[in-house]
């Protein structure tokens, strides 16, 4: 397998506009969190899926960003519109469920956004 | 509210060195543990992943342990070598989610 892939790797867009991330988790799991990390806050959770359903979205920042898992082999992180305090990486990671939890968490390289 | 530390932010040693990463947190009813390393510009890689039933994990030069009773991890890295450098994240699984801590940035130098 391949591993977890992001699109796009970086993005670069001005503020007002509309973000939209990508992920492809490793094939046969079932869990799905998307994160972000700044050098401020480290890494933080905004969401995560299982079977592609939506679990807890308490750590998505605002109502400028939603995300989807229409399948279980693509995710979507969009942010609109988007502002200068967006700017971070944001990471998509899949794992796999073990009695009572889950795995080991495989990680994307990454999108690294700039909002200017 | 889960808080999960890492002590120290960054730790520089000579080639060779045996050395130890600490990871420490509040609320001990956790399902597991895990080591992450992270190399600039890249994502996280899994190192070892210790069940909360578990003491220690082992791979290859890295051995993780876990005290869950005194809210505590150690990384034990061997005979570290140029190519251990990066940040070293502990996180702890609770609750469906993954908390982390905020890293130790390990440079090992030749």
């Amino acid at each position: 397998d391949a591993g977890v892939i992001q699109s796009p790797r970086h993005e670069v867009t001005e503020m007002g506009q509309e973000v939209t991330l990508r992920c492809k988790p490793i094939s046969g799991h079932d869990y799905l969190f998307w994160y972000r990390q700044t050098m401020m806050r480290g890494l933080e959770l905004l969401i995560y899926f299982n079977n592609n359903v939506p679990i807890d979205d308490s750590g998505m920042p605002e109502d400028r960003f939603s995300a989807k898992m229409p399948n279980a082999s693509f995710s979507t992180l969009k942010i609109q519109p988007s502002e200068p305090r967006d700017s971070a990486v944001y990471f998509c990671a899949s794992s796999f469920r073990l009695a009572g939890g889950i795995g080991e968490l495989f990680f994307g390289e990454g999108s690294r956004l700039t909002v200017l | 509210k889960q808080e999960v530390t890492q002590i120290p932010a960054a730790l520089s040693v000579p080639e060779g060195e045996n050395l130890v990463l600490n990871c420490s947190f509040t609320d001990s009813a956790i399902y597991n543990l895990q080591w992450f390393r992270q190399d600039p510009g890249k994502g996280l890689t899994s190192l070892l992943l210790i069940q909360s039933s578990q003491r220690e994990q082992t791979s290859g030069r890295l051995n993780a342990s876990l005290d869950k009773s005194s809210g505590r991890s150690t990384l034990y890295i061997a005979a570290s070598q140029p190519g251990d450098s990066a940040t070293y994240l502990c996180a702890v699984y609770q609750e469906g989610k993954l908390i982390f801590g905020q890293g130790t940035t390990l440079q090992v130098k030749p």
